[in-house]
Parts: structure tokens; sequence; C-alpha cells
């Protein structure tokens, strides 16, 4: 079965720096999605970035990039230039591609950003 | 943009009643979801919904869970005799197939008291 592990709870960073948020997964497919997806307090999860695995390029998405390593089954989100707006839960997920597969979620990381 | 919608955003109801939380999804979607989120925990999925029938569920989907698409445009899941434990964040999501990302609605908060 496929998991998601983040294994990270909670992170800080000063606002204007840049955090990275830890993601691993496990599955035996070749064929599959990740994603980002962020949750404020309004508790509406908004996808931030997601990346197709045959895809050896990492995704970007303005100040949020990923480093996808498929061999170590890691796929880490980086977010530049932190803003306050950025506080959120932050949870990884996984897809496999597949016709109408359900999104796994990680546990999530919670991140605050210091003024 | 077009959107998931769920109504209500916040519903709370007496133990062994019946709920009915409703979703529409992105018109042209034709994959349908319902996760949960018990506070402070993970996202977790309930079911998924293709062609009027159910595609999988997870053990949490059992006999007291239904899903139905009366209509054509709304999406329903119905919680037949609640119970304290199903207090959670409900989201409704829909897609366009397995090759692109699912997108969430707002969610529907349950208290059951």
């Amino acid at each position: 079965a496929q998991t998601v592990t983040q294994s990270q709870p909670e992170m800080s960073v000063q606002e204007a720096e840049t955090v990275t948020l830890s993601c691993t997964y496990d599955t035996s497919e070749s064929d599959y999605y990740l994603f980002w997806y962020k949750q404020p307090p309004s508790r509406q999860m908004i996808l931030v970035i997601r990346q197709e695995a045959y895809k050896q390029q990492n995704a970007t998405e303005n100040r949020f990039s990923v480093n996808f390593q498929k061999a170590a089954k890691s796929f880490s989100l980086k977010i530049s230039d932190s803003q306050l707006g950025d506080a959120a839960m932050y949870f990884c997920a996984y897809r496999r591609q597949d016709r109408d597969d359900k999104i796994i979620f990680g546990k999530g990381t919670r991140l605050h950003i210091l003024p | 943009e077009p959107e998931v919608t769920q109504t209500p955003s916040h519903q709370v109801t007496q133990m062994g009643q019946e709920v009915i939380l409703r979703c529409v999804p992105i018109s042209n979607h034709l994959y349908f979801y319902w996760y949960r989120q018990i506070l402070g925990q993970k996202v977790e999925f309930l079911v998924s919904f293709y062609n009027n029938e159910i595609s999988e569920k997870s053990e949490i989907f059992d006999d007291q869970f239904s899903v139905e698409r009366p209509d054509g445009s709304n999406f329903t899941l119905k919680i037949r005799s609640t119970k304290l434990e199903d207090s959670a964040m409900y989201f409704c999501a829909s897609s366009l197939g397995g090759y692109t990302e699912a997108f969430f609605g707002q969610g529907t908060r349950l208290t059951v008291v």
C-alpha cells in the first residue's frame, strides 16, 4: 500500500527567508503524481504544486519549488521569500496515475512565519 | 475560475440523526470524491464515484454512509445515524480524470453533539 510520510509536524521560518518541508513516500508504482496542498486556517485545501513522476524536471510555481528524487522517494517543498500568508498546514500527497485513483495524504506540517 | 462548492459550511447535528452534505463539483468533471479530516489529523479518503457508481471506498465508509449524484450536478454524502466520532471536516473533490489533479471544496464542518 502506498504511504506518505511527513516527519516535521511543525516548522518556523523568518519572514522573507527560505524554508524546506520534507516528504517521503512509498510506492511500487512507476507512474504517479505528487502534490503539495496548503490548508490555511479557513481549512480549505489549496493545491500549491504538482509533480508528475515521469518528469525529471522539478516543478516550480512562483516562490514554490520542489526537489523530487524519484529513486529516494523524496519530494520536498521549498518556499522562497516566505510571506505571512504562507502560514498554514502543508500536506504532501500522492496519487497513482490511474483513471480515478484516490489521493493519499501525509499527516501535514504546520508552518509558522515569524515577522 | 470554476470551483467546487460545498454546503453547508458548518452543520451541527444530534447523535443518531441523519445528515446530508452537499457538493457541486466543477461542471465538466467526471470523478468525485469525499474525504474526511478529523480535527488535527490527516485527510482521509472516504469514497470515489464515477459513472454513477462507487469506484472505491475506504474501510471508514461503512453502511451508515452513502453517496448519490441525484440530478447530474449535485454530489451528496449521507450519514444515516451520526455518531460523535463522525465530527470532522468533510471535503468534496472532483477531477476531470486520473491524469489531472483533484480540486477540493472549502469543506463542511460537521459537529455531532
